[in-house]
């Protein structure tokens, strides 16, 4: 079946840093999207993205629809503590598959003050 | 965005019991999915909630464990039946939203423990 592999498995920042992270998967997917999960919550939608090469930004996000329909990164400026949480790529097919989201592992993102 | 509730939040539960989540909507939409969030783990997708008819269940997932139903555009309930510890989980309710974005949306959870 369909893997996503997202990296960095967790990042610990300075307030103010910029923070990268990327998923890459075996098979081609037709939108990406990245979440937010704070502890206790349900994953909460930042960006959707919907063709090879979009690139899209979201106040201090921006993220990317790799080229190869294959991979994705999301970017985070200058960061602040509110921006700690875990981080989620997530890819759907389209088509049939419509609504079935293949997830990544996760990024563990900490800020220090 | 569509805006999704879940009841309950969290529950308490002993082996061998069932519980029933419930999702609410507030706008009518086509797809409904319930998925699986085990501790410290990433989501998994349990079925499709299909509108009267039959839910549509992934590998590794049975409707004898999982009954799901949907009476409506609005509203569908997850059973989790004859629950075991490793039925521990957060369980997320999701719909895409409607329009021409597909945006997928997820409930906050509910936070199931199984003694």
């Amino acid at each position: 079946g369909q893997q996503l592999n997202q990296s960095p498995q967790s990042m610990f920042i300075q307030e103010g840093e910029d923070v990268s992270m990327n998923c890459t998967s075996s098979s081609i997917f037709n939108t990406w999207l990245w979440y937010k999960q704070d502890p206790g919550e349900g994953p909460v939608l930042l960006i959707a993205l919907y063709k090879a090469g979009e690139l899209t930004s979201n106040g201090r996000l921006t993220a990317q629809f790799g080229i190869t329909r294959k991979d994705s990164f999301l970017n985070i400026s200058a960061s602040i503590p509110s921006d700690v949480g875990i981080y989620f790529c997530a890819g759907r097919a389209g088509g049939t598959s419509y609504g079935k989201l293949t997830f990544g592992q996760g990024t563990i993102l900490t800020v220090h003050p | 965005s569509a805006v999704i509730s879940q009841k309950p939040s969290r529950d308490i539960c002993q082996r061998g019991t069932s519980l029933t989540i419930q999702c609410q909507v507030d706008s009518q939409v086509t797809m409904m999915f319930w998925y699986r969030q085990q501790p410290g783990q990433s989501l998994t997708l349990i079925a499709t909630a299909n509108q009267g008819s039959e839910a549509t269940y992934e590998s590794g997932f049975v409707i004898d464990k999982f009954p799901i139903s949907r009476p409506n555009l609005t509203f569908s309930t997850l059973t989790v039946s004859n629950m075991s510890p490793e039925d521990s989980s957060i369980y997320l309710c999701s719909v895409v939203g409607t329009g021409d974005s597909y945006e997928q949306y997820f409930g906050p959870g509910t936070r199931l423990t199984v003694t």
